[in-house]
């Protein structure tokens, strides 16, 4: 069976700080794969997806990047952190035709 | 521009009783609609979705209405009880690309 798996789940970093969460899948082959962050009282915003190997979307100019170095890994990284990088980051995979299956997330506070 | 709205950020039910959460949509190629149920510090889970050929998907206490015309689905939870309560998300795909999600609705059911 597939699962996913994301973290660290918790981070607390300072503002400037660098940054890189992983997400990795298991079960399945060549998924699409996704960040998403949900910020304090908002839903979720799509911020990545890769349909492939080194094919990376971004959904909205942000200080943050990701990278898809093997086809079920995936991370998500910032050089320096602001204080508005703080929110809930979630990993998501999604194969063929299916519903999109997240990971347990990870809480970034940016202090 | 956010194509899937979630209007109720919040929503509170008795018990026994009826919820009933709303979600509506902007882009007329979406295709497939789901809802996803999310507990604090947990990534979403999947709960139920529906195609746009149907207007109707029924699965234990849930079920999920479409309707098109109005490009409007709900999500009825009967009888309601204490483990429902969560944040509920409403997403939508185009012919299974990227899934859009509203903002979520809050759901505490009270005794």
């Amino acid at each position: 069976s597939q699962t996913i798996h994301q973290w660290p789940a918790t981070l607390v970093q300072p503002v400037g700080s660098p940054l890189s969460l992983e997400c990795t899948v298991e079960g399945t082959s060549n998924p699409n794969l996704y960040w998403y962050r949900q910020a304090a009282g908002r839903g979720l915003q799509l911020l990545f997806y890769s349909v492939g190997i080194g094919q990376i979307s971004s959904e909205v100019p942000q200080n943050l990047s990701a990278s898809r170095p093997q086809d079920r890994q995936f991370i998500l990284s910032s050089k320096k952190l602001l204080l508005s990088d703080s929110g809930f980051y979630l990993c998501a995979w999604q194969g063929q035709n299916t519903e999109a299956f997240f990971g347990q997330g990870t809480r970034l506070t940016v202090v | 521009d956010q194509q899937v709205k979630q209007n109720s950020p919040s929503l509170s039910v008795q018990e026994g009783r009826i919820s009933i959460l709303n979600c509506d949509y902007t882009n007329s190629m979406f295709d497939y609609f789901l809802w996803y149920k999310k507990y604090p510090a947990e990534g979403p889970t999947f709960l139920i979705s529906i195609s746009s050929i149907k207007d109707k998907n029924e699965d234990g206490r849930f079920t999920v209405f479409l309707n098109k015309s109005a490009k409007h689905l709900s999500l009825h939870i009967v009888p309601s009880q204490p483990g429902d309560s969560a944040v509920y998300f409403c997403a939508a795909t185009d012919s299974w690309g990227k899934f859009q999600f509203g903002a979520g609705t809050q759901v505490v059911v009270t005794p």
